[in-house]
């Protein structure tokens, strides 16, 4: 079964950080890109990082460039972001997603939440 | 970098058709892809490649892409068609290759 596994997520404080972690089964995780992409409460789906099947090719979205940084073990089938400097408005559901041809099949996410 | 947009709300009786749109410039030149996303849960694929479907979605949604529109369609809609919905393309040119439009509540009367 193809599923995305995402965990790591709970509450944080403000200046504080976090590392979430997705584990892929189904796929042949080395062949493909993987992407994170957050949704704060309420909101729209934000795009925030990817990494290229051989992590050669690295983005981020403007709101975490310099704060979070992507990563991943092939030989473990895991994708991972390391979240540093956390701000209030980085509280959302993050779900981690792969890219097949250039569509995402999702994990269910995990939730984040930054407070004092 | 490239922006979709999509209509905030769309409302529409059970029964008729929904059409949601998602304008970029010259996005009849990208594939476009339709994510339904209900309470609680992850998106999920009902429409790839402007008009296909993944196995399970019913044939009652349909997708078209041409000029600087490309539109979800739902036919014969029902109560649990009830979601938001968003549109998403790739742009490889970009060093923000994946773009979301801003999401479409479908409200079923």
């Amino acid at each position: 079964e193809e599923q995305l596994v995402e965990s790591g997520g709970g509450l944080v404080q403000p200046g504080g950080s976090l590392r979430l972690s997705c584990a892929v089964s189904g796929f042949a995780f080395s062949t493909f890109s993987m992407n994170w992409v957050r949704q704060a409460p309420g909101k729209g789906l934000e795009w925030l990082s990817y990494i290229s099947s051989s992590r050669s090719v690295i983005y981020y979205a403007d709101s975490v460039k310099g704060r979070f940084t992507i990563s991943r073990d092939n030989a473990e089938s895991s994708l991972y972001l390391q979240m540093n400097s956390l701000r209030d408005e980085d509280t959302a559901v993050y779900y981690c997603a792969i890219l097949i041809g250039s569509r995402l099949h999702w994990g269910h996410g995990t939730l984040v939440t930054v407070s004092s | 970098s490239y922006v979709l947009t999509q209509p905030p709300s769309v409302s529409v009786a059970p029964g008729q058709t929904a059409r949601i749109t998602c304008g970029g410039n010259n996005i009849g030149s990208k594939s476009v892809h339709w994510y339904q996303q209900k309470p609680g849960q992850a998106p999920g694929v009902v429409v790839y490649d402007d008009s296909d479907r993944p196995s399970g979605i019913p044939e009652r949604f349909s997708g078209s892409n041409s000029g600087n529109t490309a539109t979800l369609s739902i036919s014969r809609v029902e109560a649990g068609d009830e979601a938001d919905y968003y549109c998403q393309v790739w742009d490889g040119s970009s060093d923000h290759p994946v773009v979301f439009g801003g999401g479409t509540k479908l409200t079923v009367l």
